[in-house]
């Protein structure tokens, strides 16, 4: 297992259009997250899973954002109509959730490449 | 709602030289862990090194070590021997298993730079 993937890498859109993002996690790891970065800040946290289910979601995640996991592998995020304001860096990081023993590796993130996205 | 202030916006180091990284967060969780990562220009973030709260020892990884002030909730990161390979924005951030999720809360980041 190489880590954590995201593709693509870059993505430059319109205003107006549709994107999607795809993000493939370490294989054994049952959480994934979303987080956004914009330029000179730290990321922020959109949404996350646990397997399949979308537990929690960010109020930065308005009603444009949808994201999914099925079958509890790769996740897509998808920005409907994208504004200006949506150009940012947007990673993704997976995590082995539930273990009982606090190892040196515990509730460790790893992180994706990221997806740089332009809107024009 | 837990929070994490980074104030340095940017460092400098020589090569060779040791450098601090200043970080503080507030939180009203007894239970959480702090880290450090390392972001490189145009490459992914890794860990650099991470703390859990209930430990009273400071962590360390090689030529990383934290300062790590519970009472203060101070969590300062020493860079020993700073290296060329050093270089990048380093973000400090907090998570912790009481809230559920375990997201990762972040700092606005620094910049370092090693001269040298």
């Amino acid at each position: 297992d190489t880590g954590v993937s995201q593709n693509p890498r870059h993505k430059i859109t319109k205003r107006g259009q549709n994107v999607t993002f795809r993000c493939d996690p370490i294989s054994e790891h049952n959480r994934l997250y979303w987080y956004r970065q914009t330029l000179g800040q730290g990321p922020e946290f959109l949404t996350y899973f646990q397997n399949e289910a979308q537990l929690e979601k960010s109020r930065l995640l308005s009603d444009r954002f949808s994201a999914e996991r099925p079958k509890g592998s790769f996740s897509t995020l998808e920005i409907q109509r994208t504004e200006q304001g949506d150009s940012a860096m947007y990673l993704c990081a997976s995590t082995q959730f539930g273990t009982l023993i606090r190892s040196s590796s515990y509730n460790e993130q790893f992180f994706g490449p990221g997806t740089r996205l332009t809107v024009l | 709602a837990q929070t994490v202030t980074q104030s340095q916006p940017e460092m400098s180091v020589q090569e060779a030289e040791t450098v601090t990284l200043s970080c503080t967060y507030d939180t009203s969780e007894s239970d959480y862990y702090l880290f450090w990562y390392k972001q490189p220009p145009s490459r992914q973030m890794i860990l650099v090194i991470r703390q859990e709260a209930y430990k009273q020892q400071n962590a360390t990884e090689n030529r990383f070590s934290v300062n790590f002030q519970k009472a203060a909730k101070s969590f300062s990161l020493k860079i020993s021997d700073s290296q060329l390979g050093d270089a990048a924005m380093y973000f400090c951030a907090y998570n912790s298993p009481q809230g559920g999720s375990e997201k990762l809360v972040f700092g606005k980041g620094t910049k370092l730079t090693v001269n040298p």
